[in-house]
């Protein structure tokens, strides 16, 4: 089973920083199948990045995901105050099977 | 715009069995996707249970094969999850997800809590 380690596990900026996330695997991830979601409180998780760098249908353009092999990256650009939430990266491998991270609570400062 | 409502009790007896319905409007089921649960404990992170395609076709998470049943019924558009023999970790919000694309999560259903408690 491959294992998915965010850090930091919480990130404390101010609106209009850019925010930096990471997510690295315990084994190499095939980019098609990393994928980001954003999660607030009492809500159920929304997908904002597939296939590591795609953005999913109506995800603002200040959200960009990159990497490869190991280590993967979700950036805000500038940060607004509807994106303070937790943020988890998930991968999907074979046997079919999908891990999630432990999740980055991205806080206001 | 595909929507996902979870149902079910939302209290269960330790040893007893869980059993969730996922509804599915505005799409169908039978649609090129795979149909997820994923449970998230509070306070704690995700965690995928197990998928099913229309055609009956299922994969569960090692973790919990021994004790899930993911089964789908297309004449009312719905899937759901039976998790017997429960313990209070088993406690958490379970969510239903459609699988889109690049084998991510596009679509997601609230949510219910489950507590297992006597």
């Amino acid at each position: 089973e491959i294992v998915l380690t965010q850090s930091p596990g919480t990130l404390s900026l101010s609106p209009g920083e850019r925010a930096t996330l990471s997510c690295r695997a315990s084994q190499s991830v095939s980019s098609s199948y990393l994928a980001w979601y954003q999660q607030k409180p009492g809500q159920a998780p929304r997908l904002l990045i597939y296939g590591a760098s795609s953005r999913a249908t109506g995800i603002p353009d200040r959200f960009s995901g990159s990497g490869s092999g190991t280590d993967f990256t979700l950036t805000i650009s500038r940060l607004e105050p509807e994106d303070f939430a937790v943020y988890y990266c998930q991968q999907y491998g074979s046997p079919p099977m999908y891990t999630f991270g432990q999740g980055t609570k991205l806080e206001i400062k | 715009q595909v929507q996902l409502q979870e149902s079910g009790p939302g209290l269960v007896k330790p040893s007893g069995t869980l059993s969730l319905t996922c509804a599915v409007s505005g799409g169908s089921i039978s649609s090129s996707n795979w149909w997820s649960w994923v449970r998230q404990p509070p306070g704690k992170g995700l965690a995928w249970i197990g998928e099913i395609y229309h055609s009956g076709s299922t994969n569960y998470n090692p973790s919990l094969k021994s004790r899930v049943t993911i089964s789908v019924d297309k004449s009312k558009n719905q899937f759901s999850l039976i998790l017997s023999s429960v313990t209070a970790a088993d406690t958490a919000v379970y969510y239903c997800a459609r699988g889109g694309s690049a084998a991510s999560f596009d679509f997601w259903g609230q949510g219910t809590l489950v507590t297992v408690s006597s």
